[in-house]
């Protein structure tokens, strides 16, 4: 299974400010996911991110907004632009691994408060 | 469309109960099922899968799933909960392609 870092763990953010949260894998995948959790809510799919090539945004989600990268088969980031305390969440990574059976290995969140 | 629901948001079972936490999917084919788990604080973490075969799934920390076909239910249950369990609990279903649906979340307490 892969083991994935993400920084920073939590922050707290101004109005406005953009952040940039990483997330490391331990080994090469294909594809990884970039997730986000409002308080008290289940997960929502923000985009994937293949390595070269554009990051596919979901419905509602847009990369002026959430511009990511990937430049590499181990490393991606997320950054949140100009943030509304509505960007107050969780922002998850996660990896798919091995054959498409849909398993994914999660990390463990960075917690995002915006004032 | 493909969807989870989740129906109890939130469940309380006191310290050696059985537990069961109930979910139903929407899919016109057999799925790809999961049961995660999110410790307060924690990403999730995969407590089992089904993909095919023995309806019966075992799979980390006493935790158990059965697969019903008939009733589209994917319903995880453990025989004695332990005070350690008291996480968010979200099943989820993976149709192919890139998505993975999960519910919406059901927490659980456990009191002593």
């Amino acid at each position: 299974s892969a083991v994935i870092s993400q920084k920073p763990s939590r922050d707290i953010c101004q109005r406005g400010t953009s952040l940039t949260i990483q997330c490391q894998v331990d080994s090469q995948v294909t594809m990884m996911f970039w997730y986000r959790q409002q308080p008290g809510q289940s997960l929502t799919l923000i985009a994937t991110a293949n390595q070269g090539s554009e990051a596919t945004y979901e419905s509602g989600f847009v990369i002026d907004k959430f511009p990511i990268s990937r430049p590499n088969l181990t490393f991606s980031t997320l950054t949140v632009s100009n943030m509304s305390p509505e960007d107050s969440s969780i922002y998850l990574c996660s990896v798919r691994q091995g054959a498409n059976t849909g398993e994914l290995f999660f990390g463990e969140g960075s917690r995002l408060t915006v004032l | 469309a493909q969807s989870v629901t989740q129906p109890d948001i939130h469940i309380t079972v006191s310290e050696g109960a059985s537990l069961e936490l109930r979910c139903n999917y929407s899919y016109g084919a057999t799925p790809y099922l999961f049961w995660y788990v999110q410790s307060p604080g924690q990403g999730l973490q995969l407590l089992l899968k089904y993909f095919s075969g023995d309806t019966l799934v075992q799979g980390i920390k006493g935790f158990e799933a059965e697969f019903k076909r008939s009733q589209s239910s994917f319903n995880l249950r453990k025989p004695s909960v332990h005070w350690s369990d008291a996480a968010e609990y979200f099943c989820a279903v993976y149709t192919g392609g890139f998505k993975t649906i999960f519910g919406a979340g059901t927490r659980l307490f456990v009191k002593a």
